[in-house]
């Protein structure tokens, strides 16, 4: 089974607080996805990854930063946490194509509070 | 701008009632169209899939039904279970990019009473 392990489940952090969230992929994953989940607004895409080093926006990356130094490691970074940063954030990883590029793989998600 | 409109927000129905949960979306340049599933405190998981070129695909009590011309697609659950009360999410990918992150709908909240 594909396994995407997000390593921090619960955090609560200061407003202005650097924030790193991993997450690990053991399928040799080309993809990962950083998502967050609010209610009422579903998954927004905040960044995503096609492979080492390399990174492209997605739909909401205002505030933070990722990084992929490692093909199964994506970090997301809040430089300077705010309040409107509370949500929980998933990680996910797909292969690069064919039919088994079509699934995306969820991490159980890291609930992020920032007071 | 949210591309991919999912309704209702929540949803409650009877064991072996028939839920049903309605996406639309706007862009042609989707082609791949997942429903997730989202139990308390995991992640989501992909439920069932169709592309474009199916109006209908049917997974054990799960179906999707594909509109391309009213570019709407739903998800019908036959006889339902307690054990189907949970979040789910439509999506939608673009296929022009290569791109492979989905675009999701804002989620179904379900419950199915005993």
């Amino acid at each position: 089974d594909v396994k995407v392990t997000q390593s921090s489940r619960y955090l609560v952090k200061r407003t202005g607080e650097k924030v790193f969230l991993e997450c690990v992929q053991d399928m040799d994953h080309e993809n990962m996805f950083w998502y967050r989940q609010d209610p009422g607004l579903g998954l927004r895409l905040i960044y995503f990854s096609y492979d080492v080093k390399m990174k492209e926006k997605g739909d909401i990356p205002e505030g933070y930063s990722v990084s992929r130094e490692k093909k199964e490691r994506f970090s997301l970074i809040l430089e300077s946490a705010s309040t409107n940063q509370t949500s929980m954030y998933l990680c996910a990883s797909t292969a690069l194509g064919g039919l088994s590029g079509n699934t995306i793989y969820f991490g159980e998600g890291s609930w992020l509070t920032v007071v | 701008q949210q591309q991919v409109k999912q309704s209702p927000q929540s949803l409650i129905v009877q064991k072996g009632g028939i839920p049903i949960i309605n996406c639309a979306y706007e862009n042609t340049a989707f082609d791949y169209f997942p429903w997730y599933q989202q139990f308390p405190g995991k992640g989501p998981a992909l439920l069932i899939a169709i592309r474009p070129d199916v109006s209908e695909k049917k997974e054990g009590r799960f179906t999707i039904s594909f509109n391309k011309s009213a570019k709407q697609f739903s998800l019908h659950i036959m006889d339902s279970q307690p054990g189907d009360s949970a979040t789910y999410f439509c999506a939608a990918r673009r296929w022009d990019t290569g791109r492979r992150a989905l675009t999701f709908g804002s989620g179904t909240r379900l419950q199915v009473q005993p």
